[in-house]
């Protein structure tokens, strides 16, 4: 079945620092993968996504590029801010117009700290 | 549009009292899933449906709960009766091309 396995929190930054949270997936065919932001108290948000090999996705000065060889989903943002505290869910999903309708299978999620 | 709506946002009950949560999804989305997030297991599945229909319900962890679409605009899950390791934030979301994310319910059973 598919899985998806992210390293292992929390992470602590200062404001300004590089940010890397690995995620590695494992999942027959060729899934989809996003990257999801849920903020205190919040459900989770849509950050970004990549839908087949080596397509990068992009928000918010956060970027992940999918790469099929190392089944790897790598989030990163030079320069973090305070603002992006939050717990970031690494995720697939096979395509629609398979049988799952696009179910998505998380990883255990990183918290983010990042003080002034 | 106003997102994937979910009531209520919180919701503390005794043990042995029904639950249920309330999800109206964004208008157009075919698929509805109901996810559970607790500390210890992460976010699960529940189950979810396409067309208002019950795919996959092999998520739902005992014969206690139950998850119903009547229609487009509304899912409910019912927890009968509730017991205190069924607290948790319970999520609904709906997919169009991504999954969209309602607030959550956070249960609380006592």
């Amino acid at each position: 079945g598919n899985s998806v396995t992210q390293m292992e929190g929390p992470v602590t930054l200062s404001e300004e620092a590089f940010l890397t949270i690995n995620c590695t997936y494992t999942a027959t065919g060729y899934p989809s993968l996003f990257w999801y932001v849920q903020y205190p108290g919040e459900g989770l948000q849509l950050l970004l996504k990549a839908t087949k090999a080596d397509d990068k996705g992009s928000n918010k000065g956060f970027e992940a590029t999918y790469r099929k060889e190392t089944t790897s989903f790598h989030l990163e943002k030079g320069s973090v801010q305070v603002s992006d505290s939050a717990v970031y869910f690494c995720a697939l999903s096979d395509h629609l117009g398979g049988t799952s309708y696009g179910k998505l299978t998380f990883g255990q999620g990183t918290i983010l700290t990042v003080h002034p | 549009d106003a997102g994937v709506i979910q009531s209520p946002r919180h919701e503390v009950t005794e043990m042995g009292q029904e639950v249920t949560l309330r999800c109206k999804p964004i208008s157009g989305h075919n698929s509805l899933f109901w996810y559970r997030q607790t500390m210890m297991r992460g976010l699960e599945l529940l189950i979810y449906f396409n067309n208002n229909v019950p795919i996959d319900d092999s998520g739902m962890p005992e014969d206690r709960f139950s998850a119903k679409m009547p229609n487009a605009s509304f899912s409910t899950l019912k927890i009968q009766p509730s017991e205190p390791r069924d607290s948790a934030v319970y999520f609904c979301a709906s997919r169009g091309a991504v999954s969209f994310f309602g607030q959550g319910t956070r249960l609380t059973v006592v």
